[in-house]
């Protein structure tokens, strides 16, 4: 089965860190992606990773262990902005056309 | 920068009635998905399209859907008798594995359908 678990909902302060994890089980594994999704609008691409250790780029890293199944989004100096729907979305290696399976998302509110 | 774009912005129709999502994804991709998003709920593969025919369908996609790609530009989702539970946000998206790199998806803004 694919199953990808993330928590649904979580709160910081502005200017702080925060970490959003990802853990998943999926027939296969040919990269994970991390998406911003504003409410109403399409998932915009943030983060990638497809072999063990951190990715960085800019205020933002993901991190993943494959043997784990485990992977995190960091969010540094956080901004109002980045209130928004974080989702984690796998590409399965059994896929041929790389679809993606996608997490519940975890909903980010950011206050001041 | 090139974009996904998707029409209408939002689709009212009545159960039974037949429907049409439009999109047009990135010009110089090859690989065409639709997604659904039902509110409060998970982004759903639906299809993937690649080399004008279905590469890949998900459980949800049943006889009711289709999808073409009618010219060079326009890859569209048709729905033959809306349901209810059809009511969702519809997210195409498009990538080009052969450029190398990463090939994440690009997405569209959506369409959101509402059956009555």
């Amino acid at each position: 089965g694919q199953n990808i678990d993330q928590p649904t909902e979580m709160t910081a302060t502005e200017g702080a860190i925060v970490q959003i994890n990802c853990t998943y089980q999926t027939s296969g594994f040919n990269g994970l992606f991390w998406y911003q999704q504003h409410a109403g609008e399409a998932p915009t691409f943030l983060s990638y990773n497809v072999l063990d250790g951190l990715e960085e780029k800019g205020r933002f890293s993901s991190f993943l262990s494959r043997s784990k199944g485990y992977s995190y989004l960091l969010l540094k100096e956080l901004q109002m902005k980045d209130s928004a729907s974080y989702l984690c979305a796998v590409r399965p290696l059994a896929s041929g056309t790389y679809k993606y399976i996608f997490g519940t998302g975890t909903r980010l509110k950011v206050l001041a | 920068e090139p974009e996904v774009t998707q029409t209408p912005s939002h689709q009212v129709t009545q159960m039974g009635q037949e429907v049409i999502l439009r999109c047009v994804p990135i010009s110089n991709h090859l690989y065409f998905y639709w997604y659904r998003q039902i509110l409060g709920q998970k982004v759903e593969f639906l299809v993937s399209f690649y080399n004008n025919e279905i590469s890949e369908k998900s459980e949800i996609f049943d006889d009711q859907f289709s999808v073409e790609r009618p010219d060079g530009s326009n890859f569209t989702l048709k729905i033959r008798s809306t349901k209810l539970e059809d009511s969702a946000m519809y997210f195409c998206a498009s990538s080009n594995p052969l450029q190398g790199g990463l090939y994440e998806q690009y997405f569209g803004p959506g369409t959101r359908l509402t059956v009555t």
